[in-house]
């Protein structure tokens, strides 16, 4: 695998389910991000990690919680979410935060029911 | 309030006609310009990073400009593999060095 990673491509789920998002880079960056892309808006940053060390949390709500457990990999849990929730959710990563190359993953297409 | 509004929102061209979709902004010090190219299906896909008024970046087909307002992405005799969404951001001054800030996009279709 090259590049960056996300899995799983597409998750539906419940109001009441709990699930988790996973993002993996295979190009030694130590930055990476988490983007929600909705229709007709612009991408929106969530989170961003630097050396697994949360340096941005943009104002998200708590249902949805970002966990980097190193480097390379990078999830986002996921629980009691609303249907506006219902998005794309891309996963970045960069050289590092002051690195405005940031290479994206393909994202997983969410559906909240 | 910081602003980035490209357009038009949606382009359709014949194989062969340039054009030019534009990114505009109201920041209060920018740092930096990019453009990124989005495919149905995946993630945007980085283009150019333009620093200062008067700055221009090429790549194959596209050619990416700047003004203290504005940036356009030309696009020349362009072909049916170009077409995409095309996402500008913007880097502020005063803010992280992280945050980007993306415009809606403008969906670009190339007819053979």
């Amino acid at each position: 695998e090259t590049g960056v990673t996300q899995t799983p491509r597409h998750l539906v789920m419940g109001m009441t389910n709990k699930k988790s998002l996973k993002c993996e880079q295979h190009l030694g960056h130590n930055a990476m991000y988490w983007y929600k892309q909705s229709a007709k808006k612009p991408l929106e940053l969530m989170f961003v990690y630097s050396l697994e060390e949360r340096v941005e949390n943009n104002s998200v709500p708590s249902r949805f919680s970002p966990e980097c457990p190193n480097s390379s990999h990078l999830f986002l849990h996921l629980h009691t979410l609303q249907p506006e929730d219902s998005a794309l959710y891309l996963c970045a990563s960069s050289q590092d935060v002051a690195d405005n190359e940031q290479f994206f993953g393909p994202g997983t297409r969410l559906t909240v029911l | 309030e910081d602003q980035v509004t490209q357009s038009p929102e949606a382009l359709r061209l014949q194989e062969g006609e340039s054009s030019s979709l534009n990114c505009s902004y109201t920041v209060s010090g920018l740092r930096g310009l990019f453009w990124y190219r989005q495919d149905p299906g995946k993630g945007p896909e980085f283009l150019f990073t333009l620093y200062s008024a008067g700055e221009e970046k090429e790549k194959e087909r596209l050619k990416a400009t700047l003004t203290k307002k504005e940036s356009f992405l030309h696009i020349t005799a362009p072909k049916p593999e170009d077409s995409a969404t095309y996402l500008c951001a913007v880097l502020i001054s005063g803010g992280s060095n992280y945050k980007l800030t993306f415009g809606k996009g403008t969906l670009l279709t190339v007819n053979p």
